[in-house]
Protein backbone atom coordinates (compact mmCIF):
# COMPACT_ATOMS: atom_id res chain seq x y z
CA UNK A 1 0.00 0.00 0.00
CA UNK A 2 1.41 3.88 -0.99
CA UNK A 3 2.16 5.66 2.22
CA UNK A 4 3.56 8.96 2.79
CA UNK A 5 6.50 10.15 1.11
CA UNK A 6 8.62 12.76 2.44
CA UNK A 7 12.04 14.40 0.65
CA UNK A 8 14.69 14.47 0.70
CA UNK A 9 15.57 11.68 3.89
CA UNK A 10 18.68 13.89 5.13
CA UNK A 11 19.41 17.02 4.76
CA UNK A 12 22.73 19.37 5.64
CA UNK A 13 22.42 22.59 5.76
CA UNK A 14 24.55 25.92 7.30
CA UNK A 15 23.03 28.34 9.90
CA UNK A 16 21.19 31.34 8.43
CA UNK A 17 20.54 29.01 5.38
CA UNK A 18 16.87 27.94 3.80
CA UNK A 19 15.77 24.41 3.64
CA UNK A 20 12.75 23.38 1.87
CA UNK A 21 11.12 20.00 3.15
CA UNK A 22 8.44 17.95 0.72
CA UNK A 23 5.47 15.95 1.31
CA UNK A 24 3.30 13.67 -0.65
CA UNK A 25 0.48 11.85 1.35
CA UNK A 26 -0.95 8.79 1.07
CA UNK A 27 -3.51 9.19 -2.27
CA UNK A 28 -6.92 10.74 -1.83
CA UNK A 29 -5.84 12.00 1.81
CA UNK A 30 -6.82 15.73 2.12
CA UNK A 31 -4.99 16.77 5.14
CA UNK A 32 -1.39 16.90 5.75
CA UNK A 33 0.01 17.57 9.44
CA UNK A 34 3.59 18.75 10.41
CA UNK A 35 5.39 17.68 13.62
CA UNK A 36 8.99 18.33 14.69
CA UNK A 37 10.41 16.39 17.13
CA UNK A 38 14.04 16.92 18.39
CA UNK A 39 15.85 14.49 19.78
CA UNK A 40 14.81 11.99 22.55
CA UNK A 41 11.65 14.16 22.71
CA UNK A 42 7.65 13.49 21.74
CA UNK A 43 6.85 15.14 18.33
CA UNK A 44 5.67 18.79 18.28
CA UNK A 45 2.84 19.66 16.14
CA UNK A 46 3.86 22.47 13.80
CA UNK A 47 0.91 22.85 11.19
CA UNK A 48 -1.47 21.44 9.45
CA UNK A 49 -3.99 22.08 6.01
CA UNK A 50 -7.06 20.95 4.90
CA UNK A 51 -7.92 21.31 1.38
CA UNK A 52 -4.92 23.52 0.37
CA UNK A 53 -6.06 25.56 3.54
CA UNK A 54 -4.29 26.05 6.44
CA UNK A 55 -6.29 24.06 9.23
CA UNK A 56 -4.45 24.54 12.34
CA UNK A 57 -1.11 26.22 13.72
CA UNK A 58 0.97 24.66 16.56
CA UNK A 59 4.92 25.79 17.46
CA UNK A 60 5.81 26.58 14.31
CA UNK A 61 8.33 29.59 13.94
CA UNK A 62 7.30 32.45 11.96
CA UNK A 63 10.85 31.84 10.03
CA UNK A 64 9.17 28.80 8.85
CA UNK A 65 6.27 28.83 6.64
CA UNK A 66 4.31 25.65 4.57
CA UNK A 67 1.35 25.42 2.02
CA UNK A 68 -0.65 22.45 0.81
CA UNK A 69 -0.40 22.43 -3.35
CA UNK A 70 -3.84 21.44 -5.90
CA UNK A 71 -2.19 18.18 -5.87
CA UNK A 72 -2.17 17.84 -1.98
CA UNK A 73 1.27 17.70 -1.47
CA UNK A 74 2.59 19.75 1.11
CA UNK A 75 5.99 21.86 1.27
CA UNK A 76 7.58 23.17 4.96
CA UNK A 77 10.09 25.87 4.45
CA UNK A 78 12.71 26.94 6.83
CA UNK A 79 15.04 30.32 6.70
CA UNK A 80 17.30 31.91 8.92
CA UNK A 81 17.90 28.01 10.19
CA UNK A 82 18.95 28.19 13.64
CA UNK A 83 21.08 25.35 15.10
CA UNK A 84 18.21 24.37 17.16
CA UNK A 85 16.08 23.85 14.00
CA UNK A 86 18.01 20.16 14.05
CA UNK A 87 15.77 17.90 13.92
CA UNK A 88 13.39 14.76 12.32
CA UNK A 89 10.38 16.40 10.44
CA UNK A 90 7.44 14.14 10.04
CA UNK A 91 4.58 14.95 7.80
CA UNK A 92 1.35 12.65 8.82
CA UNK A 93 -1.76 12.23 6.15
CA UNK A 94 -5.23 11.73 7.03
CA UNK A 95 -8.78 11.26 5.19
CA UNK A 96 -11.37 13.66 5.95
CA UNK A 97 -13.77 11.14 6.67
CA UNK A 98 -11.07 9.85 9.56
CA UNK A 99 -9.01 12.64 10.17
CA UNK A 100 -8.52 11.01 13.66
CA UNK A 101 -5.92 8.34 12.34
CA UNK A 102 -3.18 9.92 11.14
CA UNK A 103 -0.56 8.29 8.73
CA UNK A 104 3.63 9.36 9.08
CA UNK A 105 6.06 9.61 6.56
CA UNK A 106 9.50 8.56 7.51
CA UNK A 107 10.32 11.65 8.19
CA UNK A 108 13.27 13.96 6.73
CA UNK A 109 16.23 14.53 9.32
CA UNK A 110 17.55 18.51 9.18
CA UNK A 111 21.15 19.15 10.25
CA UNK A 112 22.23 22.97 10.94
CA UNK A 113 25.65 23.27 11.13
CA UNK B 1 -6.18 21.34 27.98
CA UNK B 2 -5.89 17.52 26.85
CA UNK B 3 -2.52 15.66 28.16
CA UNK B 4 -0.93 12.26 27.87
CA UNK B 5 1.04 10.95 30.66
CA UNK B 6 3.04 7.80 29.83
CA UNK B 7 5.49 5.69 32.06
CA UNK B 8 8.94 7.24 31.66
CA UNK B 9 11.52 4.75 30.36
CA UNK B 10 13.61 2.71 29.64
CA UNK B 11 11.96 -0.39 29.96
CA UNK B 12 13.97 -3.59 30.10
CA UNK B 13 12.28 -6.92 29.54
CA UNK B 14 13.81 -10.47 28.73
CA UNK B 15 12.46 -12.16 25.57
CA UNK B 16 9.63 -13.42 26.36
CA UNK B 17 8.31 -11.58 29.22
CA UNK B 18 4.76 -9.74 29.35
CA UNK B 19 4.85 -6.01 29.03
CA UNK B 20 3.03 -3.29 30.46
CA UNK B 21 3.35 0.41 28.96
CA UNK B 22 1.45 2.21 31.27
CA UNK B 23 -0.83 5.51 29.61
CA UNK B 24 -3.39 7.78 30.85
CA UNK B 25 -4.84 10.48 29.73
CA UNK B 26 -7.25 13.54 30.35
CA UNK B 27 -9.64 15.13 27.78
CA UNK B 28 -12.63 16.97 27.78
CA UNK B 29 -14.28 15.21 24.93
CA UNK B 30 -14.55 11.64 23.84
CA UNK B 31 -10.75 11.20 22.07
CA UNK B 32 -9.40 8.77 20.17
CA UNK B 33 -6.31 7.05 21.77
CA UNK B 34 -3.26 5.74 19.75
CA UNK B 35 -0.63 4.14 20.23
CA UNK B 36 2.40 4.54 17.66
CA UNK B 37 5.66 2.96 17.26
CA UNK B 38 9.18 3.96 16.53
CA UNK B 39 12.06 1.79 15.56
CA UNK B 40 15.40 3.32 15.72
CA UNK B 41 16.37 5.26 12.72
CA UNK B 42 12.91 5.31 11.48
CA UNK B 43 9.54 7.01 10.92
CA UNK B 44 6.57 7.01 13.34
CA UNK B 45 4.40 4.11 12.63
CA UNK B 46 0.86 3.20 13.97
CA UNK B 47 0.67 0.18 15.99
CA UNK B 48 -2.91 0.06 17.42
CA UNK B 49 -5.83 2.78 18.26
CA UNK B 50 -9.52 2.65 19.55
CA UNK B 51 -12.17 5.24 19.07
CA UNK B 52 -14.33 4.81 22.10
CA UNK B 53 -14.86 3.48 25.28
CA UNK B 54 -14.37 -0.05 26.28
CA UNK B 55 -12.90 -0.59 22.47
CA UNK B 56 -9.69 -2.87 22.41
CA UNK B 57 -6.95 -1.88 19.60
CA UNK B 58 -5.36 -4.84 18.62
CA UNK B 59 -2.32 -5.28 16.14
CA UNK B 60 1.11 -8.04 15.86
CA UNK B 61 0.21 -9.45 19.40
CA UNK B 62 -0.26 -5.63 21.41
CA UNK B 63 -3.19 -4.49 22.64
CA UNK B 64 -4.75 -1.57 24.44
CA UNK B 65 -8.30 -1.20 26.23
CA UNK B 66 -9.67 2.18 26.50
CA UNK B 67 -10.66 2.59 29.80
CA UNK B 68 -12.79 5.61 30.19
CA UNK B 69 -13.62 5.06 34.25
CA UNK B 70 -9.93 4.90 34.64
CA UNK B 71 -8.89 7.61 31.49
CA UNK B 72 -6.37 4.72 30.72
CA UNK B 73 -5.21 2.88 27.54
CA UNK B 74 -1.91 0.75 28.59
CA UNK B 75 -0.04 -1.30 25.95
CA UNK B 76 0.29 -4.85 26.91
CA UNK B 77 1.86 -7.64 25.07
CA UNK B 78 2.18 -11.30 26.36
CA UNK B 79 5.27 -12.40 25.04
CA UNK B 80 8.05 -9.69 24.09
CA UNK B 81 10.78 -9.84 20.52
CA UNK B 82 13.94 -8.66 20.38
CA UNK B 83 12.41 -7.08 17.29
CA UNK B 84 9.81 -5.35 19.67
CA UNK B 85 12.39 -3.03 20.73
CA UNK B 86 11.96 0.60 19.92
CA UNK B 87 10.18 3.71 21.25
CA UNK B 88 6.25 3.54 21.68
CA UNK B 89 4.35 6.59 22.11
CA UNK B 90 0.86 6.61 23.33
CA UNK B 91 -1.86 9.91 21.79
CA UNK B 92 -4.65 11.50 21.98
CA UNK B 93 -6.80 13.23 19.76
CA UNK B 94 -9.90 14.99 20.51
CA UNK B 95 -11.52 17.56 17.97
CA UNK B 96 -13.78 18.76 20.69
CA UNK B 97 -10.65 20.56 22.47
CA UNK B 98 -8.24 20.41 19.38
CA UNK B 99 -9.58 21.56 16.33
CA UNK B 100 -8.47 18.92 13.15
CA UNK B 101 -7.59 16.36 15.20
CA UNK B 102 -4.51 17.28 15.97
CA UNK B 103 -2.57 14.72 18.27
CA UNK B 104 -1.43 15.71 21.69
CA UNK B 105 1.59 13.05 22.67
CA UNK B 106 3.07 11.00 25.71
CA UNK B 107 6.41 11.63 25.61
CA UNK B 108 7.43 8.21 24.83
CA UNK B 109 8.68 4.89 26.67
CA UNK B 110 11.96 2.95 25.26
CA UNK B 111 11.65 -0.34 25.49
CA UNK B 112 14.77 -2.35 25.13
CA UNK B 113 14.12 -6.54 25.14
CA UNK B 114 17.19 -8.92 25.48
CA UNK B 115 17.48 -12.22 24.32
Amino acid sequence: AAGVIQSPRHLIKEKRETATLKCYPIPRHDTVYWYQQGPGQDPQFLISFYEKMQSDKGSIPDRFSAQQFSDYHSELNMSSLELGDSALYFCASSLAESTDTQYFGPGTRLTVL
Amino acid sequence: GNSVTQMEGPVTLSEEAFLTINCTYTATGYPSLFWYVQYPGEGLQLLLKATKADDKGSNKGFEATYRKETTSFHLEKGSVQVSDSAVYFCALSDPVEDSNYQLIWGAGTKLIIKP
